[in-house]
């Protein structure tokens, strides 16, 4: 079982639709949940990061924590083309003080 | 505040020969990761650092690659010898705490023909 696992995609949505992207992990005592947003051949972008269980909005970002069910997701609402990137969900692990990357999935919005 | 600064951009080495990958933080940060992206793939993390001391080196292959953050100067990853295979995309980040999130720089486009 990889340790951060996201469905690589392409997810495709139509602009101005909701696009819902997902990220399980491995370790169930993580505690620190990051989303990246990394555009072709540029360097990773925080873009939200959560800490508790329930929902955590920043303008048309929602990030969702389920520490239960060990998943962690991220919601764009009113997407846009500009929102077109590979998002990388990352897990600070319990056992050591480092980011453990997901694979990523690419999105796609499309006008 | 410039953020994670990283040099070179883009490095183009033949086989065998060494790579130097050179990184400074962002003010204030004192730890510093690196991970390396291949092709159409996730950051795989190599080293954690923080100044004079290595902090985690799991993902380091045992051959070959080594990093330093020395008390005055970048952080440096060293390649040795390099091959084929060590091309790659290279980030360096930085954060004020271990559980916070991570700025990244620009990284460095290693090529090895």
């Amino acid at each position: 079982q990889k340790e951060v696992e996201q469905n690589s995609g392409p997810l495709s949505v139509p602009e101005g639709a909701i696009a819902s992207l997902n990220c399980t992990y491995s370790d169930r005592g993580s505690q620190s949940f990051f989303w990246y947003r990394q555009y072709s051949g540029k360097s990773p972008e925080l873009i939200m990061f959560i800490y508790s269980n329930g929902d955590k909005e920043d303008g048309r970002f929602t990030a969702q924590l389920n520490k239960a069910s060990q998943y962690v997701s991220l919601l764009i609402r009113d997407s846009q083309p500009s929102d077109s990137a590979t998002y990388l969900c990352a897990v600070n692990m319990e056992y050591g003080n480092k980011l453990v990357f997901g694979a990523g999935t690419i999105l796609r919005v499309k006008s | 505040n410039a953020g994670v600064m990283q040099n070179p951009r883009h490095l183009v080495r033949r086989r065998g020969q060494e790579a130097r990958l050179r990184c400074s933080p962002m003010k204030g940060h004192s730890h510093v990761y690196w991970y390396r992206q291949l092709p159409e793939e996730g950051l795989k993390f190599m080293v954690y650092l923080q100044k004079e001391n290595i902090i985690d080196e799991s993902g380091m292959p045992k051959e070959r690659f080594s990093a330093e953050f020395p008390k005055e100067g970048p952080s440096i990853l060293r390649i040795q010898q390099v091959v084929r295979g060590d091309s790659a995309a290279y980030f360096c980040a930085s954060s004020h705490k271990p559980d916070n999130g991570y700025t990244f720089g620009s990284g460095t486009r290693l090529t090895v023909v």
